[in-house]
């Protein structure tokens, strides 16, 4: 288990409006990850980190924005929210081994 | 960029029957994992399996990697065994995981 926390787990916000979601894990991974969830599509994967500054885009990365300040940290910013982007996130960590990918709890983020 | 499809889509058992859940990939890969997602959401790796076969009490997995599949047996399905089943795969010159999307299971008392 990565400790892996996310925050907040819920969140109601409005369209317009930037939402930023945290990732904390205390296991010093190198590798973490934000991914959505929505009905019908799986976990598709929005922004990755590999090290404290190092960011790279995923699949659907328009609309999002990452940090990585420090190793514990990875936040997720939408910089003005859409409806669209209504879903559940899941943060997820590994090592350097990068092999097995454990996960937080998630966030669930309704834009109405 | 990789592929991952998974079958069926939907499974249905009485408690006590056996499933095998299938997940084909269009590329080598270097890192396959299957996850469980229970129905309160939370997302649980079962088996870190690239080639081989591993055992985990009822559950057990087997990745013919040449082959392009991996599968995921379930024995002596309970109900608490319900959720989502979901494979995910590495490329080998990807520097990310793909998800498929999933294999939802109802295990019926």
């Amino acid at each position: 288990d990565a400790g892996i926390t996310q925050s907040p787990r819920h969140k109601v916000t409005e369209t317009g409006t930037p939402v930023t979601l945290r990732c904390h894990q205390t296991e010093n991974h190198r590798y973490m990850y934000w991914y959505r969830q929505d009905p019908g599509h799986g976990l598709r994967l929005i922004h990755y980190s590999y090290g404290v500054k190092d960011t790279d885009k995923g699949e659907v990365s328009d609309g999002y924005s990452v940090s990585r300040s420090k190793t514990e940290d990875f936040l997720l910013t939408l910089e003005s929210a859409t409806s669209s982007q209504t879903s559940v996130y899941f943060c997820a960590a590994t090592g350097s081994g990068a092999n097995v990918l454990t996960f937080g709890a998630g966030s669930r983020l309704t834009v109405l | 960029g990789i592929q991952v499809e998974q079958s069926p889509p939907d499974l249905i058992l009485q408690e006590g029957a056996n499933s095998t859940l299938r997940c084909n990939f269009s590329d080598s890969v270097n890192n396959l994992q299957w996850f469980h997602q229970n129905p309160w959401g939370q997302l649980i790796n079962l088996f870190y399996i690239p080639s081989g076969t591993k055992q985990n009490g009822r559950l057990s997995a087997t990745t013919v990697a040449t082959e392009r599949y991996s599968l995921l047996y379930i024995s002596s399905s309970q109900t608490t065994d319900s959720g989502v089943y979901f494979c995910a795969v590495k490329g080998t010159n990807a520097g990310k995981s793909t998800f498929g999307d999933g294999t939802t299971l109802t295990v019926k008392p």
